[in-house]
């Protein structure tokens, strides 16, 4: 059971838009800043997001992130057919059990 | 630009330990943290723990008595060792760089990139 929690799936025609939440606690979203990264089918994790809402060089500017108390969103406008993939949520979590903490996962489809 | 490459045994004995190394090119293992981040199969992201190159270590509490994970400077590669392995164990594991850094007043700062592609240890008598 994931600390973060996310939509286990989304999904939205080509060209339409999506957005995926990732709510978590005052532990770890609500202290820390979050990151995300997209996991393209078969291959490993790729950092998008951190910060809440920085974009590494490269990822595109259809791509953003952003930060509400607990809560983390990521949004994806333009959707493409390559943009199907699991996208995950990530913050330090400060309780007892600190450490790294990741969202439950959210499969993007388009349709 | 940095390349990791994650290498080791596909298949490991229950009771007996994993050892994984992550073998860093383009760039050096100094200065900076390194983590090991594993994926059950069809499941989510699992952090094991990091290291920094002062040799300062940080594991997940969940696993904390059984992980160990260690830099060689000179081969610039850092290794994980999972002690006591069982089927749960079971999962690709990734290496990858971390950027951790805390503000105090605004929280940490965690994110991990570039990743390896991954290795899949099976474990299975």
């Amino acid at each position: 059971q994931s600390v973060l929690t996310q939509p286990p799936s989304v999904s939205a025609a080509p060209g339409q838009k999506v957005t995926i939440s990732c709510s978590g606690s005052s532990s770890n979203i609500g202290n820390n800043y979050v990151s995300w990264y997209q996991q393209l089918p078969g291959t490993a994790p790729k950092l998008l997001i951190y910060d809440n809402d920085k974009r590494p060089s490269g990822i595109p500017d259809r791509f953003s992130g952003s930060k509400s108390g607990t809560s983390a969103t990521l949004g994806i406008t333009g959707l493409q057919t390559g943009d199907e993939a699991d996208y995950y949520c990530g913050a330090w979590d400060d309780s007892l059990s600190a450490g790294q903490v990741f969202g439950s996962g959210t499969k993007v489809t388009v349709l | 630009q940095v390349h990791l490459q994650e290498s080791g045994p596909g298949l490991v004995k229950p009771s007996e330990t994993l050892s994984l190394i992550c073998s860093v090119s383009g760039g050096s293992v100094r200065g900076y943290y390194w983590s090991w981040i594993r994926q059950p199969p069809g499941k989510g992201l699992e952090w094991m723990g990091y290291l920094y190159n002062s040799g300062s270590t940080n594991y997940n509490p969940s696993l904390k008595s059984r992980v160990t994970i260690s830099l060689d400077t000179s081969k610039n590669h850092f290794s994980l060792s999972l002690t006591s392995v069982t089927a749960a164990d079971t999962a690709v594991y990734y290496c990858a760089r971390a950027e951790i850094t805390y503000n105090l007043g605004s929280g940490s700062r965690n994110w991990f990139d570039p990743w390896g592609q991954g290795t899949l240890v099976i474990v299975s008598s």
